[in-house]
């Protein structure tokens, strides 16, 4: 059984640019949620995706958008990139939308905004 | 809505001794709760959770946590640490349906010899 792969797993960016960020959840899961971490502090839930239908997001911007594909797997991407991006983003996937289901994480993607 | 609190942002204990990691939560409606560990450059591995069942959870690696609802407390505890243990432990709640996740700002664990 295969895990959360994420990828890349490090980007430099510069502010103003877009990036977009995939997961690739693990093998049977259907629910998708991206989480962002800043340096010491803990994850802040973005959004998350349940059968290719956004269903719950956090306080974030519209520039932070994302989709999940028919296989599952899901993008990340962020427009217009400001300094205060920079963060480890977490890709989680789940069984089902359910909290009771419990999340696998990726091992994520450090992204930074120059 | 739902919060956490993580008592102590650094913890240090000798090897061999009880580790005690404090969490309390807020939440509005009955809650889910996990402790997640995080190794450097790595993502969240799941410790425990507890869902409404046994209000003494075990997880992985000995680490054990009881919910106490009176306390509105989480905390996870391990009767002896390991060098292996020291990392960043987060405490995080769900109230929601579609499993939003809300985590404390992380407690780091120091364990020396």
């Amino acid at each position: 059984e295969t895990g959360v792969t994420q990828s890349p797993t490090h980007l430099i960016k510069t502010r103003g640019q877009q990036v977009t960020l995939r997961c690739s959840s693990q093998s049977g899961h259907n629910t998708v949620s991206w989480y962002q971490q800043a340096l010491g502090q803990g994850p802040q839930f973005i959004f998350q995706y349940y059968r290719e239908e956004e269903n719950g997001r956090g306080n974030f911007p519209p520039r932070f958008s994302g989709l999940q594909f028919p296989n599952y797997s899901s993008e990340l991407n962020v427009n217009a990139l400001e300094l205060d991006d920079s963060a480890l983003y977490l890709c989680a996937s789940s069984v089902g939308q359910g909290t009771n289901y419990g999340y696998t994480f990726g091992s994520g993607t450090r992204l930074t905004v120059v | 809505a739902q919060s956490v609190t993580q008592l102590g942002s650094h913890v240090s204990v000798s090897e061999g001794a009880l580790v005690l990691l404090r969490c309390n939560y807020s939440s509005s409606v009955p809650p889910y709760l996990f402790w997640y560990v995080q190794y450097p450059n790595q993502g969240l591995q799941l410790l425990l959770k507890y869902t409404s069942a046994a209000t003494l959870v075990k997880g992985i690696n000995g680490f054990e946590a009881e919910f106490k609802k009176s306390e509105t407390s989480f905390h996870l505890t391990k009767p002896s640490a390991h060098m292996s243990d020291a990392a960043e432990y987060f405490c995080a709640v769900s109230g929601t349906s579609y499993g939003k996740l809300t985590f404390g700002q992380g407690t780091i664990l120091t364990v020396h010899p």
